[in-house]
């Protein structure tokens, strides 16, 4: 079964600083998609970056991107020029590309990262 | 505006009575799914749906009960025997197709309290 770890329950950065985020994930698979949602304080979840493991080149998104290592199954996440509207909960989830009735995403249990002003 | 609408936001449950959480989408996506989130916990899958009039159990669907008429709308009952149901409840869809990359898009939660 695939499962997803992060393993700082807690990070925080000074506005303006860069802040890195972990994620592994365990899979057997070659064909899959991994994202990282944010959840602020209004509890939305908001997709944030996304990642097909059949692309080697890293995603990004504006000041956000990430770090795929496809053999080490780690996929971290990268915030450049932290803002204060960065603080949330950040959730790394994997999804599987194989067909059939099962696209659910497996979440890691979430980083609460705090922009200190 | 194209997206996930759940009501209500806050709903409060007495001893022994089902409630209904709603949710509603108008982004013509084929699969739902409904997530429990408690602090600490991340998210736990409760049930979720590929297509209408068809669903799957999830991790936590014990207490739980779905039905999927249309494509719209998917909602969820918990049940008197969820013996804890406080908590923070998010609905999701997603397209449904081979070789997609298919991210899900959430609504904005109802949280379940015990009266």
């Amino acid at each position: 079964a695939q499962t997803v770890t992060q393993s700082q329950p807690e990070m925080s950065v000074q506005e303006a600083e860069t802040v890195t985020l972990s994620c592994t994930y365990d899979t057997s698979e070659n064909n899959y998609y991994l994202f990282w949602y944010k959840q602020p304080p209004s509890r939305q979840m908001i997709l944030v970056i996304r990642q097909e493991a059949y692309k080697q080149q890293n995603a990004t998104e504006n000041r956000f991107s990430v770090n795929f290592q496809k053999a080490a199954k780690s996929f971290s996440l990268k915030i450049s020029d932290s803002q204060l509207g960065d603080t949330a909960m950040y959730f790394c989830a994997f999804m599987t590309g194989n067909a059939g009735n099962n696209r659910k995403l497996i979440w890691g249990l979430g980083t609460s990262l705090a922009v200190n002003p | 505006d194209g997206g996930i609408t759940q009501s209500p936001k806050y709903l409060f449950r007495k001893e022994g009575q089902n409630v209904t959480l709603s949710c509603e989408q108008n982004l013509n996506h084929d699969a739902m799914y409904w997530y429990r989130q408690d602090p600490g916990q991340g998210l736990r899958l409760i049930y979720y749906s590929q297509i209408v009039n068809d669903f799957q159990k999830g991790d936590i669907a014990e207490g739980y009960s779905v039905s999927r008429e249309k494509k719209e709308s998917f909602p969820l009952t918990v049940t008197s025997a969820q013996k804890n149901p406080t908590a923070f409840y998010l609905c999701a869809s997603s397209i449904n197709r081979e070789g997609f990359n298919q991210p899900q898009h959430f609504g904005d939660g109802t949280r379940l309290s015990i009266l």
